[in-house]
Parts: C-alpha cells; structure tokens; sequence
C-alpha cells in the first residue's frame, strides 16, 4: 500500500533552517509529484511548492520563494523540504503529500511533522 | 487570507444531510473541474474525500458527495454519523497554484 512517512518532530531557533523528509513507498516514486503542504496550530492548510520526482522541477509559492528549497533522493524514494530563516509563524505541522492524479489532488499524505520555531 | 471560501462551521443531527460550499473565482474553480475535499480529525492528517469535483476514493463512502456550480463547489454529507464531525477543506487547481478553502468545523450534535 501506498505509505508517506516523515521525519519527527524539530525544535529550531529563529533564523536556522530545518529540513524534513519524507520517505514513500509502495507506489512508482518518479510518477507521481509530491507536495509539500502546512498547518499552522488551529489554522487551515497551506500550500507550499511542488517537486516532480522524475526530474526534480520545483514550483513553490510566492510566499517560500527564496526560503524553501524541494528536493529528491530517488535511490531512496525521499523527498525533502528545507526551509530556512526560520521565525515564530513558521511554526507549524508539515506534511507531504502524493498528487494522485497530476492536478493537484493530494490522495495521500504523510503523518506530519511538528517544526517548532522557538527562542 | 485563504484562497477559497468556506463557512467556518455547519452543524447536523444524526441521520441528517449537510451541505459545505467552497467559493472561489473564475480562475480556480469556475474554470477547472480539479474541486477535491479533505477530512481532518484533530491530531491527523488530512484524507482524500472527494477528487474532480465528484469521484470517490475507493473505501469513501457512499454518503459523500460533490458538485459544482459556477464559481462554487459543494460538498454534501448524507445520514450524518457521529464519526463524521471534523474539519473539511476544499481545494482547488489553478494555473498558479493551488489553493485551499479556510476550512469548516462539522459537528454532529
């Protein structure tokens, strides 16, 4: 079965970066885009970027732009997310998720990952 | 400010029938059947309820249901069940990116 399973929980000053993984199986990795997706406490969720395991394209959201950086190991069918100069409202539950059908629709999704920004 | 609009709560009885919208624009939603919708129990990931406006994962069930009108998604649950109270959000394909809806809190009374 298609499994999605992240790194634990981080605890980062401001200003560091964190970089979280998120291993898959199960499924052809390089078939499928993986999305990089958070959640603020007691917010909804946001949308990050996208990478293409095939080829490594990213896109991410103008509001990372110059922040995150997605990336791929396909010997290990992992997909990172580093995200740097951390502040407080970065604080929040990411998650990955797998884009079943190539338009944006995440069918399957990590357990999340809890990155606390804390001085 | 969330890309999509969603009443941020709605209520049932049990056996009864709610209906969830999700408002975008014509450069989302209006243009696109790509409309998809998440639950979310506290503490766990979200889950794939509805994909393309109206098709079910295999294992969703059947109570679920969606549909789309104009700029305007819906999602609509049928004979309401305890295990249904949680938060749902709508999302949406766009050139750009893609968005979500705020979220609605479901509580089954």
């Amino acid at each position: 079965q298609v499994q999605l399973v992240q790194s634990g929980a981080e605890v980062k000053r401001p200003g560091a970066s964190v970089k979280v993984s998120c291993k898959t199986s199960g499924y052809t990795f390089t078939s499928y885009n993986a999305h990089w997706v958070r959640q603020a406490p007691g917010q909804g969720l946001e949308w990050m970027g996208i990478i293409n395991p095939s080829g490594g394209g990213t896109s991410y959201a103008q509001k990372f732009q110059g922040r995150v950086t997605m990336t791929r190991d396909t010997s290990t069918s992992t997909v990172y997310m580093d995200l740097s100069s951390l502040r407080s409202e970065d604080t929040a539950v990411y998650y990955c998720a797998r884009d079943g059908s190539g338009w944006h629709q995440f069918d399957s999704w990590g357990q999340g990952t809890l990155v606390t920004v804390s001085s | 400010q969330s890309a999509l609009t969603q009443p941020a709560s709605v209520s049932g009885s049990p056996g009864q029938s709610i209906t969830i919208s999700c408002t975008g624009t014509r450069s989302d939603v209006g243009t696109y059947n790509l409309v998809s919708w998440y639950q979310q129990h506290p503490g766990k990931a979200p889950k794939l309820m509805i994909y393309e406006v109206t098709k079910r994962p295999s294992g969703v069930s059947n109570r679920f249901s969606g549909s789309k009108s104009g700029n305007t998604a819906s999602l609509t649950i049928s004979g309401l069940q305890a295990e249904d109270e949680a938060d749902y959000y709508c999302c949406s394909y766009a050139d750009s990116s893609p968005g979500f809806g705020g979220g609605t809190k479901l509580t089954v009374l």
